[in-house]
């Protein structure tokens, strides 16, 4: 049982390009979600998804998307990369159950120059 | 709307000292109450959680109970050690799609 994986762990883009985050989970969670993390700003919601087929907007949701064809995967698109982009980038998951602890991958730090 | 308000930091303690980071909520309802723990370049971790009211939530020797009549869910520990140095985050979850993280406090401890 891996829990949440993301690759890659540490990535470089210049401007303009374009790339995808990988996440994946083991745990047949039906929420997924990305968060980015940036100094003092805790962490911010860019997207999330409550099940295959089914995703939403968080609070900075910008310059981001994002699917969800099958239940363990759900990679972030970033389209056009920008240096305000530059973050350390978090995928999370949890069940629905009442418990709903949330439970993270060890994080994709991005540099766009 | 829902929201947490946690400790600023920067905190430094020398070891064996006591911990008190403080946390506070706003939520509608009965939400869930977390506080995770992130160390030096990894992602964040489960550190203890409580789910109601009065509900102590305990591990590592860390502590913290879910007050309803303040909204606080602060984080405790007796007695500090180097390897508790970290970013500590309080979190809320007031429905299962729902979760809010508070700025993170960093916590370095001396020996």
């Amino acid at each position: 049982n891996a829990g949440v994986t993301q690759t890659p762990k540490f990535q470089v883009l210049k401007t303009g390009q374009s790339m995808t985050l990988q996440c994946a989970q083991d745990m047949n969670h039906e929420y997924m979600s990305w968060y980015r993390q940036d100094p003092g700003m805790g962490l911010r919601l860019i997207h999330y998804s409550v099940g295959a087929g089914i995703t939403d907007q968080g609070e900075v949701p910008n310059g981001y998307n994002v699917s969800r064809s099958t239940t363990e995967d759900f990679p972030l698109r970033l389209l056009s990369a920008a240096p305000s982009q530059t973050s350390v980038y978090f995928c999370a998951s949890r069940g629905t159950g009442g418990q709903n602890t949330q439970y993270f991958g060890p994080g994709t730090r991005l540099t766009v120059l | 709307g829902d929201s947490v308000t946690q400790m600023e930091g920067p905190v430094t303690l020398s070891e064996e000292a006591f911990l008190t980071i403080n946390c506070t909520y706003t939520a509608t309802g009965y939400p869930s109450l977390f506080w995770y723990v992130q160390y030096p370049g990894e992602g964040l971790q489960l550190l203890l959680k409580a789910t109601k009211a009065d509900d102590k939530g305990s591990n590592k020797g860390f502590e913290a109970t879910y007050r309803k009549e303040t909204t606080s869910f602060h984080l405790e520990k007796g007695s500090v050690q180097v390897s508790d140095s970290a970013v500590y985050f309080c979190a809320l979850s007031p429905r299962w799609n729902q979760f809010y993280f508070g700025t993170g406090t960093s916590l370095t401890v001396i020996p």
